[in-house]
């Protein structure tokens, strides 16, 4: 099964910042890869699909890139409702998530 | 507006069985590929099974294969998750949701969970 390694695994940052998290695949996956934003309580909201394209209704502060094995998703500047926790997953069959990256307020 | 409101859970004995369903509406469910993925409290997300739109393909992780079984009834706009020997380290809210029919956009709407607790 492939594996994803997300870091950092935790994350203090101001409104106004520039996110970037990091999620690497154990082998190469092209760019079947999704990320998800997750609220306490809430069910994961689709943010990227196919490692760099915005979900309709998303905000342009959110981005994706990579291929291959490693792959971003960048926040441009971080909104109070962006903090969260956000997972990377593949879209190989057997599908996988990464552990999740907790964006904190500083 | 697309829905899907999942219910079945609650509280069962090692051992066990549970039936999950998620009645989907809003869209045409049967173009769709369906997913199963739950949360241990406090952990991170696992994918636990797929189907496909006419259930012609299905997929489930190892930790479920051989217990688990993931069936739909597209003309009740239903999704099912047949649990049997449950332990404890299934206990989890488990979520519907949908993807694409090929299953390489992601999961782009999700029911509110159901919450399973396995324990005696």
């Amino acid at each position: 099964d492939i594996q994803l390694t997300q870091s950092p695994s935790f994350l203090s940052a101001s409104v106004g910042d520039r996110v970037t998290i990091t999620c690497r695949a154990s082998q190469g996956i092209s760019s079947y890869l999704a990320w998800y934003q997750q609220k306490p309580g809430k069910a994961p909201k689709l943010l990227i699909y196919a490692a760099s394209t915005l979900q309709s209704g998303v905000p342009s502060r959110f981005s994706g890139s990579g291929s291959g094995t490693e792959f971003t998703l960048t926040i441009s500047s971080l909104q109070p409702e962006d903090f969260a926790t956000y997972y990377c997953q593949q879209l190989n069959r057997p599908l996988t998530f990464g552990g999740g990256t907790k964006v904190e307020i500083k | 507006e697309v829905q899907l409101v999942e219910s079945g859970g609650g509280l069962v004995k090692p051992g066990g069985s549970l039936r999950l369903s998620c009645a989907a509406s809003g869209f045409t469910f049967s173009s769709y590929s369906m997913n199963w993925v739950r949360q241990a409290p406090g952990k991170g997300l696992e994918w636990v099974s797929s189907i496909s739109s006419s259930s012609s393909y299905i997929y489930y992780a190892d930790s479920v294969k051989g217990r688990f079984t993931i069936s739909r009834d597209n003309a009740k706009n239903s999704l099912y998750l047949q649990m049997n020997s449950l332990r404890a380290e299934d206990t989890a809210v488990y979520y519907c949701a949908r993807s694409d029919t090929a299953m390489v956009t992601g999961a782009d709407y999700w029911g509110q969970g159901t919450l399973v607790t396995v324990s005696s």
